[in-house]
């Protein structure tokens, strides 16, 4: 059973960099159908698609968010990682790992989530 | 790209049915078969529950199901139960390699 965990720091400061961890267990990393993605929510708002990424390094980004995010994938580890440089307040969500299924888009499964904060 | 629109709020009784809106443009909903749907819990993650517009994952109840007419794609519940309570979000293909998600509904069994 395909299992996705994300990890990283709870809180960043303003103008640095948020960087979180994917862990895939279950499967394969490296299906070829299938990409592997970062969704956030705000506190109390919806979801937001900030992109996606395939095991050999296609990646596809919310356009609001070019510029600032890189997803990358380590075959190796079965992981894959977010980094959003930056940040501001805006930026204060739980942030969610998932596998995707580019074209047919939808996100499956997906991590439990992770509450990151960004404050001084 | 800007976010679809699906109302805030949707009600039912317990055995009744109910349907929640999700509203594009051509460029998303209207135009790609690739409309899906997610439930979530409060304080849990989202999980998915339609795709292909109409399609149902395994183990997903058949009292979710989903629909599509023009730029608007619908989620219907039948047979409403108080564990449907939760958000509801769609999402759709926008082309481009992008992914747009609607602002969720809070459906609420009464």
């Amino acid at each position: 059973q395909l299992q996705l965990q994300e990890s990283g720091p709870g809180q960043v400061k303003p103008s640095e960099t948020l960087s979180l961890t994917c862990t895939v267990s279950g499967d394969s990393i490296s299906r070829s159908a299938y990409y592997w993605g970062w969704i956030r929510q705000p506190p109390g708002k919806g979801l937001e698609w900030i992109g996606s990424s395939s095991y050999s390094g296609s990646t596809y980004y919310n356009p609001s968010l070019k510029g600032r995010v890189t997803i990358s994938v380590d075959t190796s580890q079965s992981q894959f990682s977010l980094n959003l440089t930056s940040v501001t307040a805006a930026d204060t969500a739980v942030y969610y790992c998932a596998r995707f299924k580019r074209f047919f888009n939808w996100f499956d499964p997906w991590g439990q989530g992770t509450l990151v904060t960004v404050s001084s | 790209q800007s976010a679809l629109t699906q109302p805030p709020s949707a009600s039912g009784s317990p055995g009744q049915s109910v349907t929640i809106s999700c509203t594009g443009t051509s460029s998303d909903v209207g135009g790609y078969k690739y409309v899906s749907w997610y439930q979530q819990h409060p304080g849990k993650a989202p999980k998915f529950i339609i795709y292909e517009v109409t399609k149902r994952p395994s183990g997903v109840p058949d009292r979710f199901s989903g629909s599509k007419s023009g730029n608007t794609a619908s989620l219907t519940v039948s047979g409403l139960q108080a564990e449907d309570e939760a958000d509801y979000y769609c999402s759709s293909y926008a082309g481009s390699n992008n992914v747009v998600f609607g602002g969720g509904t809070k459906l609420t069994v009464l």
